[in-house]
């Protein structure tokens, strides 16, 4: 069966760095891209971006150029997301997921990141 | 603000249908997909490319669009189905994938 695990809660302090990892099993990981999701404590889905696992192609959102970079691993079958110069407001539950174009059926279980002083 | 806009919250009675609605210039061009999220779950895909469901999801959900509006009906509401919806789509320019901001089912 399809299966995304991502990595550990993470508490950063502000212009720290996280990086985010996400383990796919049960599918072939080159056959589909893994698009990341956020959010916020009590607010809505954000997406993050997009990485192809076939040629490591990315798409990030606009309002995280810069800061944000996704990679794969295909030897291990693992996505990865990197926030660098984190603030108060990337506080957050961060998701990875199953791109089969746009829509995304399998989701990792979340990983909590808190950027705090 | 997002380029998708959806109603805040909406309730309906166990075994009513409710239609949730998620607005949005860009679904003129490409489909609304729709995902289903519990209190401290992942999101759960429920319709994707407008009418379609994944294997698992009950037949009471459907998808539809006209113009501007995708829309994601439960008919037959269950207790179960109390939870927060979200659509997303490309956004106007087609380069980015965007989120609306959910709409909260109370059953």
């Amino acid at each position: 069966q399809v299966q995304l695990v991502q990595s550990g809660a993470e508490v950063k302090k502000p212009g720290a760095s996280v990086k985010v990892s996400c383990k796919a099993s049960g599918y072939i990981f080159t056959s589909n891209g893994i698009t990341w999701v956020r959010q916020a404590p009590g607010q809505g889905l954000e997406w993050m971006g997009w990485i192809s696992a076939y040629n490591g192609k990315t798409n990030y959102a606009q309002k995280l150029q810069g800061r944000v970079t996704m990679t794969r691993d295909t030897s291990t079958s693992t996505a990865y997301m990197e926030l660098r110069s984190l603030r108060s407001d990337d506080t957050a539950i961060y998701y990875c997921s199953r791109d089969l174009g746009d829509w995304y059926d399998y989701w990792g279980q979340g990983t909590l990141v808190t950027v705090s002083s | 603000s997002s380029e998708l806009t959806q109603d805040p919250a909406v309730s309906v009675a166990v075994g009513q249908t409710v239609r949730i609605t998620c607005q949005g210039d860009s679904l003129r061009s490409y489909y609304a997909n729709w995902y289903q999220q519990r209190p401290g779950q992942a999101p759960v895909l429920v319709m994707y490319t407008k009418n379609n469901r994944p294997s698992g999801i009950p037949d009471r959900f459907s998808g539809s669009s006209s113009g501007n509006t995708a829309s994601l009906t439960i008919t037959g509401a269950q207790a179960e189905d109390e939870a927060d919806y979200y659509c997303n789509s490309r956004d106007s320019s087609g380069n980015y994938v965007v989120f609306g901001g959910g709409t909260k089912v109370t059953v």
